[in-house]
């Protein structure tokens, strides 16, 4: 069984268009992450949710809104798509916030999203 | 705020050949380090971790020790093999986050 899984695997779609990632994780985990990845391979956090509840929000535009419907599940909506959206979007998962006393991210295989 | 600097790729070997990829971090108190991997079209996945000063965590070959002195947690393998070719990142647990290094993307030629 997979551990974290996105759906779709790629997205491709113009720009000024709404569209989501959804994000499933069966670990039995209290926190859930989307991160972003650039072409250079930087990866940057967007959001956290700890047993639903928002911990992190960096920042990132409002056109993206990420929703956590129970602990098992984190979706992330992006409205009016620009061209500089266009990334490798990561959902991962851990027991526990952060990783400070030792705990571990579970990545998901992620969603190469290309606005054209 | 917390934070890790890894050295610049792209780092190119042969195979069989010494690894090491620097990190160093920056942090209050003692935080826990990692190591992940990320293959080619695939997401990151843990290679080792440490959790506290002199800890060496190991795996696949691939071992790095937490040096509070020089505040650092290099990545070495004795012998790469083209397998490894691969991305790799250094990482700080935080309160709420993981700080990721900017990845040293590393390719073994035959």
């Amino acid at each position: 069984d997979t551990a974290v899984s996105q759906t779709p695997k790629y997205l491709v779609t113009q720009m000024g268009n709404d569209k989501s990632i959804k994000c499933e994780q069966n670990l039995g985990h209290d926190t859930m992450y989307w991160y972003k990845q650039d072409s250079k391979k930087f990866l940057k956090i967007m959001f956290s949710y700890n047993n639903k509840e928002l911990i992190i929000n960096e920042t990132v535009p409002n056109r993206f809104s990420p929703k956590s419907p129970d602990k098992a599940h984190l979706n992330l909506h992006i409205n009016s798509l620009e061209l500089g959206d266009s990334a490798v979007y990561f959902c991962a998962s851990s027991q526990g916030r952060g990783g400070r006393s030792g705990n571990e991210q579970f990545f998901g295989p992620g969603t190469r999203l290309t606005v054209l | 705020g917390d934070s890790v600097t890894q050295m610049e790729g792209p780092v190119t070997l042969s195979e069989e050949a010494f690894l090491t990829i620097n990190c160093t971090y920056t942090a209050t108190g003692y935080p826990s380090l990692f190591w992940y991997v990320q293959y080619p079209g695939e997401g990151l996945q843990l290679l080792l971790k440490a959790t506290k000063a002199d800890d060496k965590g190991s795996n696949k070959g691939f071992e790095a020790t937490y040096r509070k002195e020089t505040t650092s947690f290099h990545l070495e393998k004795g012998s790469v093999q083209v397998s490894d070719s691969a991305v790799y990142f250094c990482a700080l647990g935080g309160n709420n986050d993981m700080r990721f290094g900017a990845g040293t993307r590393l390719t073994v030629k035959p």
